[in-house]
């Protein structure tokens, strides 16, 4: 149980396009969704905190008109990255649950690349 | 806001030798502590956790540690593999369940 499904999970796109990433709770419902992003070799930054049916929480730093996150529904949460530009490459990690009273479960990451 | 900090960086050891790394964190209402472990291109998976409740836990060849008073908390490895070898995360859960990650530790196992 608890399997959370995140697409893509690879993309290459233009600077300047939009990239949108989808993650799912297949088998559970997930009223909390938390977002990261990870650089090589480095830990994993939080980077928004979603709640289904609210506004995203972003962390301190992050920009909420570049990195629109949406939780419309209590199984699926998108992150959509607007404007990319070559910085924004990068490996982003969904979470979602709760499952049992701590749990969350970690997406496959989606590998982003800017061009 | 919460702070996790965790050492060493990379850590190599013999195949068979027990590895530990060891976390620290800030907010002492932090009251849970997930160990992950990360192979490369891969999501973190839950190794063990440990709430704030109990001073050690167990699970065959991983255990781990918790000090409160201290704000310390240590992943112990034994008779380690070759398979082992991955970038390892505590993590600590603070006020409305965000989960803070320590730097990160990649373990070589070699054999």
């Amino acid at each position: 149980g608890a399997v959370v499904s995140q697409h893509p999970s690879r993309v290459i796109c233009k600077s300047g396009t939009s990239v949108k990433i989808e993650c799912r709770s297949l088998d559970f419902q997930a009223t909390t969704m938390f977002w990261y992003r990870q650089f090589p070799k480095k830990s994993l930054m939080l980077m928004a905190t979603s709640n289904e049916g609210s506004k995203a929480t972003y962390e301190q730093g992050v920009e909420k008109d570049k990195f629109l996150i949406n939780h419309a529904s209590l199984t699926l949460s998108t992150l959509t990255v607007t404007s990319a530009h070559p910085e924004d490459s990068s490996f982003y990690i969904c979470s979602a649950g709760p499952t049992g009273v701590y749990g969350y479960t970690f997406g496959s990451g989606t590998r982003l690349t800017v061009v | 806001g919460e702070n996790v900090e965790q050492h060493p960086s990379t850590l190599s050891v013999q195949e068979g030798d027990s590895a530990v790394i060891k976390c620290t964190y800030s907010d002492s209402a932090s009251n849970y502590f997930p160990w992950y472990k990360q192979e490369l291109g891969k999501r973190p998976q839950l190794i063990i956790d440990i709430r704030s409740n109990v001073g050690e836990k167990k699970d065959q060849r991983i255990a781990v540690t918790l000090n409160k008073t201290a704000k310390h908390f240590s992943l112990h490895i034994t008779e380690t593999q070759p398979e082992d070898s991955a970038v390892y995360f505590c993590a600590a859960y603070t006020g409305g369940f965000k989960t803070i990650f320590g730097a990160g530790t990649r373990l070589f196992v070699k054999a």
